[in-house]
C-alpha cells in the first residue's frame, strides 16, 4: 500500500489530454514539492516535473505539473503512442522521515 | 552531465550479503542528499534509504531497516549500500538517485540500476 495514491492506469486517444492524479496528506504532499517521473519497461525513472510543476531541460511542454492541497496531477496534452508508460509521483513525507511515492499509473494510448 | 552508474548487483544466497556502489559524477557530490530506491521485478518503485550530503542524516525504509547501512564517501564521489541478511523479497533492481538541487530528498537523476537476485 503506498504512501501516495494513484490511479494503476489510465488511456486516452492519440492526440487527447489526459490527467493522472496523486494524492496524499499534509504531512507529504500538502507541505512538500512534488516529482513526477516517466518510466519505460526496462529503463530507469526519468524526471518529468520537480517542484510541483517545473520542467527539467529537455521535457516539452505537453507535460504539466499542478499542486493543490494535498493533491497533485500531472496532465499530458496531445497524447503520443510513444508516451506510453508508468508515470510515479513522489515528494518527501515529514511525519515518516521518508522518501513516498504514488504506486505508479501505467497509460495506454488507444 | 549528471551521471550516476551503479555496481555490486549479483545473486545471492538467502542470508547473505552485498554491497552495492554507486559511482557518481557531473555535480559537486558533498551538496546533494542521495537516494537507494528499489524495484522488484513488476512492481513500483519503493524507496529504500536517503543520506544528506554530509552523512549527518541518514534515514532507513521499515523494509530492510536493521538489515542495511547507508554511506557514502566524497573523495570517491561514490554512495554505496550495504546489504545483510538478504530475503528472496529484496530481489529487484536497486537504484542510485541524487536529491533535488533545493536540497530535498525527492529524487532528480537516477542511475541506470543495479539487479540483485535472492535465491538458492
Amino acid at each position: 500500500q503506498s504512501v501516495l495514491t494513484q490511479p494503476p492506469s489510465v488511456s486516452a486517444a492519440p492526440g487527447q489530454r489526459v490527467t493522472i492524479s496523486c494524492s496524499g496528506s499534509s504531512s507529504n504532499i500538502g507541505n512538500n514539492f512534488v516529482s513526477w517521473y516517466q518510466q519505460f519497461p526496462g529503463a530507469a525513472p526519468k524526471l518529468l516535473i520537480f517542484e510541483n510543476d517545473k520542467r527539467p531541460s529537455g521535457i516539452p511542454d505537453r507535460f504539466t505539473g499542478s499542486k493543490s492541497g494535498t493533491s497533485a496531477a500531472l496532465g499530458i496534452t496531445g497524447l503520443q503512442t510513444g508516451d506510453e508508460a508508468d508515470y510515479y509521483c513522489g515528494t518527501w513525507d515529514n511525519s515518516l522521515s521518508a522518501v513516498v511515492f504514488g504506486g505508479g499509473t501505467k497509460l495506454t494510448v488507444l | 552531465e549528471v551521471q550516476l552508474v551503479e555496481s555490486g548487483g549479483g545473486l545471492v544466497k538467502p542470508g547473505g550479503s552485498l554491497r552495492l556502489s554507486c559511482l557518481a559524477s557531473g555535480f559537486t557530490f558533498n551538496r546533494y542528499s542521495m537516494n537507494w530506491v528499489r524495484q522488484a521485478p513488476g512492481k513500483g518503485l519503493e524507496w529504500v534509504s536517503s543520506i544528506s550530503g554530509s552523512s549527518n542524516f541518514i534515514y532507513y525504509g521499515d523494509s530492510l531497516k536493521g538489515r542495511i547501512t547507508t554511506s557514502r564517501d566524497t573523495a570517491k564521489n561514490s554512495l554505496y549500500l550495504q546489504m545483510d541478511s538478504l530475503r528472496p523479497d529484496d530481489t529487484a533492481v536497486y537504484y542510485c538517485a541524487r536529491g533535488s538541487s533545493l536540497g530535498t530528498y525527492t529524487p532528480d537523476y537516477w542511475g541506470q540500476g543495479t539487479l540483485v537476485t535472492v535465491s538458492s
